[in-house]
């Protein structure tokens, strides 16, 4: 199965909102509701930020927001912090009952 | 709270079989509330989820990996198990073992293992 395709990296200012794209295909994002994503610091595990499409789990901050639309879901960040800067990946759930991520997005907080 | 932690050899050779356990604790793999599952990173690179297992016994593959790999769970123990057969270099990574999150096979990676690296190397 292919991953899902972010671009490698996305910058922005203390304060700016930032989007970050994750796209599939009718297979995986554009038939299921099942789209999450994960902030990954250097050396440290992913953290779940957002799970189906829009839903934040308990504990994370509500500058995080997600959406999709057809094949395509994105995760926007408003009022960027220093400690966002990381790497962040999609994934999704597949119509083969399995999961495929993104390739990752590294987020520059300039 | 709910802990989970990968064990294994941190090297294997060229075409045998890497072999990794996950210990659950603070919950049982037994109450059916969570599918568990296996992920991996290659250094610098992005995930790539493995497959994962029901406390049944019931294993779901990557269909990319589906020919090399076994994923079996111990319900007497809390644990469940990774096996990747005839690995190469391209099979050098950090393996995560992580819940479902109480939600079928959605992505909902709420807990992760510190996850450990294996190289493949002679």
């Amino acid at each position: 199965q292919s991953a899902l395709t972010q671009p490698a990296s996305v910058s922005g200012s203390p304060g700016q909102s930032i989007t970050i794209s994750c796209t599939g295909t009718s297979s995986d994002i554009g038939s299921y509701n099942y789209v999450s994503w994960f902030q990954q610091h250097p050396g440290k595990a992913p953290q779940l930020m957002i799970y189906d499409v829009s839903n934040r789990p308990s504990g994370v901050s509500n500058r995080f927001s997600g959406s999709k639309s057809g094949n395509t879901a994105s995760l926007t960040i408003s009022g960027l912090q220093a400690e966002d800067e990381a790497d962040y990946f999609c994934a999704s759930y597949t119509s083969r009952n399995s999961v495929v991520f993104g390739g990752g997005t590294k987020l520059t907080v300039l | 709270q709910l802990q989970l932690q990968e064990s294994g050899p941190g090297l294997v050779k060229p075409s045998e079989t890497l072999s990794l356990t996950c210990t659950v604790s603070g919950a049982s793999i037994n109450s059916g509330s969570s599918y568990w599952g296996w992920i991996r990173q290659p250094p610098g690179k992005g995930l790539e989820w493995i497959g994962a297992i029901y406390y049944t016994g019931t294993p779901y593959y990557n269909p990319s990996l589906k020919s090399r790999v076994t994923i079996s769970v111990d319900t007497s123990k809390n644990q469940f198990s990774l096996k990747l057969s005839s690995v190469t270099a391209a099979d050098t990574a950090v393996y995560y073992c992580a819940t479902h999150g109480f939600s079928g096979l959605r992505p909902n990676f709420d807990y992760w293992g510190q996850g450990t690296l294996v190289t493949v190397s002679s």
